[in-house]
């Protein structure tokens, strides 16, 4: 079986500060996810990417940048964090065009 | 733009009863409705989806599709306390840069031994 793992597990930043969160997947899936997670607010997505090298915006994308350099790699920065934020954020990966999502377990994120 | 909306926000039942949770969505033409399970510290797993409108049976779990009235509805029979967790209902979207999900907030389900 594959797995989905996402680095680091927690992460504290100040505030300001640029973080980058990586997500590694051995499925071979070509579409990778990055949702924000809230309490009360659901999942909500950040960017996507169809294949490697590729970028999709989705309703959240403002203040984030994602780079999708290999198949099974993708990585999410948060590129000023928000003072007292805090937040869960999913990655995801499914075979192209099928919504059966594998998550991972998440990064759990506080700005202090 | 895709909205996704889940009742109740929480819901107790005892053990061995049945759960029931709704969801309702806003665009009839969406493609298929999936309902994921998310327990604590972990991120969520896919449950059961539906396409076509009618319903869909997998284990103690029944999935009602009503395309007309924008509506779907997860059913587990025989609820057990390992069932608590939160459910996530999403819908799939399919548009020319690829397929998406959109989430509702979710049902947090406390099953009572």
């Amino acid at each position: 079986g594959g797995i989905i793992t996402q680095t680091p597990k927690f992460l504290i930043g100040q505030e300001g500060q640029k973080l980058t969160l990586k997500c590694q997947q051995n499925f071979n899936h070509d579409t990778m996810y990055w949702y924000r997670q809230d309490s009360g607010k659901g999942l909500r997505l950040i960017y996507y990417s169809i294949t490697e090298n590729d970028l999709q915006k989705g309703d959240l994308s403002e203040g984030y940048d994602a780079s999708r350099e290999k198949k099974s790699s993708f990585s999410l920065t948060v590129t000023s964090a928000q003072k007292n934020e805090m937040a869960v954020f999913l990655c995801a990966s499914s075979m192209a065009g099928n919504s059966d999502y594998t998550f991972g377990s998440g990064t759990r994120l506080l700005v202090i | 733009q895709e909205k996704v909306q889940q009742s109740p926000e929480s819901l107790i039942v005892p053990e061995g009863a049945m759960s029931s949770l709704n969801c309702t969505f806003s665009n009839s033409a969406s493609q298929s409705i999936w309902w994921y399970q998310q327990h604590p510290g972990k991120g969520p797993e896919a449950l059961i989806s539906i396409f076509s409108n009618g319903n869909k049976k997998e284990g103690r779990l029944t999935v009602y599709l009503n395309r007309a009235s924008l509506h779907v509805s997860l059913h587990i029979r025989d609820s057990q306390p390992s069932d608590s967790a939160v459910y996530l209902c999403a819908v799939s979207t399919y548009g020319s840069s690829g397929n998406k999900l959109i989430f509702g907030i979710g049902t947090l389900l406390s099953v009572k031994p």
